[in-house]
C-alpha cells in the first residue's frame, strides 16, 4: 500500500485567507483524490487530480475556490481560498492504490474562525 | 444511483462483546466492497475489501462477506477491544481504476474497559 503524507497535520485560519495543503505519496500513482469530511460527516470528493492535465470537480466544487495543482506523479496540493467558518473540516488527500482501492492520508484538520 | 448504507450509531459496546456493523448497498453492477476505519484524530485505513460475491475480507480480526443476493457486506469481529474505538465506513466501487467511491454516512463505535 503507499504512504501517504500530507501538511500541515491541522491549522486555524482567519475568514478570507487561503490555505494551501500539499499530499506527497511514496511511490508514483495515476490518479490523486482531494475529499471534505464535514464534522461528524461521511466523505464528499472534491476532485480528481491527474498528472497533466486539469483537475475535474464534482458537482457544488469550483476551481475558484479549490484550486488544485498535479506537478507530479507524487504530489499535490489543494487550495482553500477565501475561506469562510463553513469551510471547516477535515481535508483528505487518497490515491489510487493499485486496481480498485483507494488509500489515504492522515488528513488536514482545518478551523476557520 | 449508487448507495451505502450503514446502521446508525453510536455503537457502545463491552470489552470483549460481539460487533456486527451492518452495511447494505444499491448498485447498478457489481461493485467491490470496503470497510474503512478512521482512529480519533487520524485519515481513513483500509480495514478489509472483497471484490466478488461470496468473497470473504478479514484483517485484525474483522470480517466482512460479499452477499450478492441481501446486497450485504456486515462487519463483525468476535472480541472487540478497547483500541478498536473509532468510525467505520462502508465503501463500494464499480471502477477497477480506484475512482467513483461511494461511502456510507459512517458509524462511530465505542468499546467500553
Amino acid at each position: 500500500s503507499a504512504v501517504i503524507s500530507q501538511k500541515p497535520s491541522r491549522d486555524i485560519c482567519q475568514r478570507g485567507t487561503s490555505l494551501t495543503i500539499q499530499c506527497q505519496v511514496d511511490s508514483q500513482v495515476t490518479m490523486m483524490f482531494w475529499y471534505r469530511q464535514q464534522p461528524g460527516q461521511s466523505l464528499t470528493l472534491i476532485a480528481t487530480a491527474n498528472q497533466g492535465s486539469e483537475a475535474t470537480y464534482e458537482s457544488g466544487f469550483v476551481i475558484d475556490k479549490f484550486p488544485i495543482s498535479r506537478p507530479n506523479l507524487t504530489f499535490s496540493t489543494l487550495t482553500v481560498s477565501n475561506m469562510s467558518p463553513e469551510d471547516s473540516s477535515i481535508y483528505l488527500c487518497s490515491v489510487d492504490g493499485g486496481g480498485e482501492t483507494q488509500y489515504f492520508g492522515p488528513g488536514t484538520r482545518l478551523l476557520v474562525l | 444511483g449508487n448507495s451505502v448504507t450503514q446502521m446508525e450509531g453510536p455503537v457502545t459496546l463491552s470489552e470483549e462483546a460481539f460487533l456486527t456493523i451492518n452495511c447494505t448497498y444499491t448498485a447498478t453492477g457489481y461493485p467491490s466492497l470496503f470497510w474503512y476505519v478512521q482512529y480519533p484524530g487520524e485519515g481513513l485505513q483500509l480495514l478489509l475489501k472483497a471484490t466478488k460475491a461470496d468473497d470473504k475480507g478479514s484483517n485484525k480480526g474483522f470480517e466482512a462477506t460479499y452477499r450478492k443476493e441481501t446486497t450485504s457486506f456486515h462487519l463483525e469481529k468476535g472480541s472487540v477491544q478497547v483500541s478498536d474505538s473509532a468510525v467505520y465506513f462502508c465503501a463500494l466501487t464499480l471502477d477497477n481504476y480506484g475512482q467513483n467511491f461511494v461511502f456510507g454516512p459512517g458509524t462511530r463505535l465505542s468499546v467500553l474497559p
